[in-house]
């Protein structure tokens, strides 16, 4: 089956340690999205990569790093500098190139920082 | 930059009732997507539109890609309770560059069924 995996589905840390979420694809798609999602809100774009060993910021990249050293795999990095850490985490993916504009989701993981 | 305005916020419906829901933008799109998010899970694509004026339907639901390019509407008839979730809007306007595929998304709207 193909998909997005994202582990773990929770996740919890103390303040002032990073922590990184996980997300693979074998959907053999070349784009790759990191979303933030509050409470009652709606999706916050973190960081992205179109191709391999190339990524950009989004709209809430600060606080955040990420890697794209293989095409199924776009790790998440929560660093300590990110100030409200608690949140929804979620991964998608895309063909890139073509017509379609389709971003396809992980289950997402949960961070709770106490 | 671009912002998608989605309402309503949230609905209270009965089951057996019909939902509208939409999205406005001030700037085109060329693609809008409809998502439906369960509690806890990720959003999960409902419909796609790539033309102006197009109407695409997936069972329940009916999706329109308003011929302004401005805007798209989502309606669900005769609701059940599994319907209830949250619905997202997702609009491309094909920028370009390294802003190639990124999607602006609506601030969605809470549904819930009573039965």
């Amino acid at each position: 089956d193909g998909g997005i995996t994202q582990s773990p589905k929770y996740l919890f840390r103390k303040e002032g340690q990073n922590v990184t979420l996980s997300c693979e694809q074998n959907l053999n798609h070349d784009a790759m999205y990191w979303y933030r999602q509050d409470p009652g809100q709606g999706l916050r774009l973190i960081y992205y990569s179109q191709i391999v060993n190339d990524f950009q910021k989004g709209d809430i990249a600060e606080g955040y790093s990420v890697s794209r050293e293989k095409k199924e795999s776009f790790p998440l990095t929560v660093t300590s500098a990110q100030k409200n850490p608690t949140a929804f985490y979620l991964c998608a993916s895309s063909i890139f190139g073509g017509a379609s504009y389709e971003q396809y989701f992980g289950p997402g993981t949960r961070l709770t920082v106490t | 930059g671009q912002q998608l305005n989605q309402s309503p916020q949230s609905m209270f419906i009965q089951e057996g009732e019909d939902v509208s829901m939409n999205c406005t933008s001030s700037s085109i799109f060329n693609t809008w997507l409809w998502y439906k998010q369960d509690p806890g899970e990720g959003p999960v694509l409902l419909i796609a539109l790539y033309k102006a004026g197009e109407l695409t339907s997936n069972g329940r639901l009916t999706a329109q890609f308003g011929i302004t390019r401005k805007d798209s509407f989502l309606n669900i008839s005769a609701s059940i309770p599994s319907d209830v979730g949250i619905y997202f809007c997702a609009g491309y306007a094909n920028a370009g560059g390294t802003s190639y595929g990124k999607l602006t998304f609506g601030q969605g709207t809470i549904l819930t069924v009573h039965p």
